[in-house]
């Protein structure tokens, strides 16, 4: 089973801030990584698939980066509404599997 | 567009089998190799895996619950099921179906249902 391992677990922030979250896996995942963004009493959505390619809807702040067995969640000018827990996701190997989520909180 | 709907219980008994059932809505099930996913969340914690589904019927499911899972799916209903046997409270949880955005893979999951919570307790 493949670990993804998320980092910092919170990280704190102003609005209009860059943000820079981690994901790192415990084995190669090539590009097959995604990222959900989860506002509490809501599902995941689905902001990044394939490591760098945003899902549909999603502006263009969040951007993702990475390859292999490191992984980047940027927010380049964070918005009131960002402020969420992120998790990330490989799809490389069954079974799938979550990192434990970095919440990005308002300083 | 796409929709998901879990439907089932929301309380179920310690050692009994949790029962849920995904409809969708706004495509067919059967039209694409889609993996249709199952997820939950216990409370405050983070998102686990539980598995997934393809509308011939091949599975896949987490290891560490491989034991008590069961998946199905029922194309003429455009549904697909979980259960889970032996219930503990450690199973408590917001349980989620999903599909991905891909075909032919476990996927990234793009649509969501809005969760159902099902809490284990006598």
């Amino acid at each position: 089973e493949i670990v993804l391992t998320q980092s910092p677990a919170t990280l704190s922030l102003s609005p209009g801030e860059r943000a820079t979250l981690s994901c790192r896996a415990s084995q190669s995942l090539s590009s097959y990584l995604a990222w959900y963004q989860q506002k509490p009493g809501q599902a995941p959505r689905l902001l990044i698939y394939d490591a760098s390619n945003r899902a549909t809807g999603i502006p263009a702040r969040f951007s993702g980066s990475g390859s292999g067995t490191d992984f980047t969640l940027t927010i380049s000018s964070l918005e009131p509404e960002d402020f969420a827990v992120y998790y990330c996701q490989q799809r490389s190997t069954w079974p799938l599997t979550f990192g434990g989520g970095t919440k990005v909180e308002i300083k | 567009q796409l929709q998901l709907q879990e439907s089932g219980p929301g309380l179920v008994k310690p050692s009994e089998t949790l029962s849920l059932t995904c409809t969708v809505s706004g495509g067919s099930i059967s039209s694409s190799n889609y993996y249709w996913g199952w997820i939950r969340q216990p409370p405050g914690k983070g998102l686990e895996w539980i598995g997934s589904i393809l509308y011939s019927g091949r599975t896949y499911s987490n290891s560490s619950l491989k034991s008590r899972v069961t998946i199905s799916v029922d194309t003429s209903k455009n549904q697909f099921s979980l259960k889970l046997s032996s219930v503990t409270a450690a199973d408590t949880a917001v349980y989620y179906c999903a599909r991905p955005l891909g075909v032919n893979t476990g996927g990234h999951f793009q649509h969501w249902g809005q969760g159902t919570l099902v809490t284990v307790s006598s």
